[in-house]
């Protein structure tokens, strides 16, 4: 039983366009993080929100987590080439280390 | 500054072999994570640390991995005996005490085939 799920799993789109990629859970996380990977590396993180509704922008990319703090997601806005990589969301407990990982959504964005 | 620095990037085995992946996390971080990525079951957490000490090894598939943190600039994962079902992308990261619960920095991974 996946804890965090991601969808889309694959997506493809034209450069230039607009996509969303969300993240659900049932529970409630004290924040989340989203992660981007890139073929042969390690995640490397991007953003980690951790009120209910904060909205946090890097550069063309807008995360947002729910209300409730069980869901999020990843708006990117005229998606380049660059953006293509596997998007990774996390969630996180205050009262330990560890998080838990989504099943990943894999976008390729062509030119 | 180094990033997580994990050892060797690539490793072909034969089956029934021992393997070791080695991790250092970066200087001054006190959580230490092994993680496994596959395409069927995605990035999976094995087991973490916190200054030195194993806190959470429920991810760990089965008595054969097992893992080592002798001190707070050094990690093993270890494989014995290796098995096919075992070949995986293993990844290490690490985290400060200060940071924000999630935040984990990850090294380049070790991708292990085991024929």
């Amino acid at each position: 039983t996946q804890l965090l799920e991601q969808s889309p799993q694959f997506l493809s789109i034209q450069e230039g366009e607009n996509l969303t990629v969300y993240c659900n859970s049932s529970s409630v996380f004290s924040s989340l993080q989203w992660y981007r990977q890139e073929p042969g590396e390690g995640p490397v993180l991007l953003v980690t929100v951790v009120t209910g509704g904060e909205v946090k922008k890097l550069k063309r990319l807008t995360f947002q987590f729910g209300d409730a703090r069980k869901d999020s997601s990843l708006h990117i806005t005229a998606a380049q080439p660059g953006d293509t990589g596997l998007y990774l969301c996390a969630g996180a407990w205050s009262s330990a280390s560890k998080i838990i990982f989504g099943s990943g959504t894999r976008l390729s964005i062509r030119p | 500054d180094a990033g997580v620095i994990q050892s060797p990037r690539h490793e072909v085995t034969e089956m029934g072999q021992e393997v070791t992946l080695r991790c250092k996390p970066i200087s001054g971080h006190n959580s230490l994570f092994w993680y496994r990525q596959t395409m069927m079951r995605g990035l999976e957490l094995l087991i973490y640390f916190n200054n030195n000490v194993p806190i959470d090894d429920s991810g760990m598939p089965e008595d054969r991995f097992s893992a080592k943190m002798p001190n707070a600039s050094f990690s093993t994962l270890k494989i014995q005996p290796s098995e096919p079902r075992d070949s995986a992308v293993y990844f290490c990261a690490s985290s400060p005490s200060s940071g924000r619960a999630g935040e984990q920095f990850f090294g380049p991974g070790t991708r292990l085939t085991v024929l």
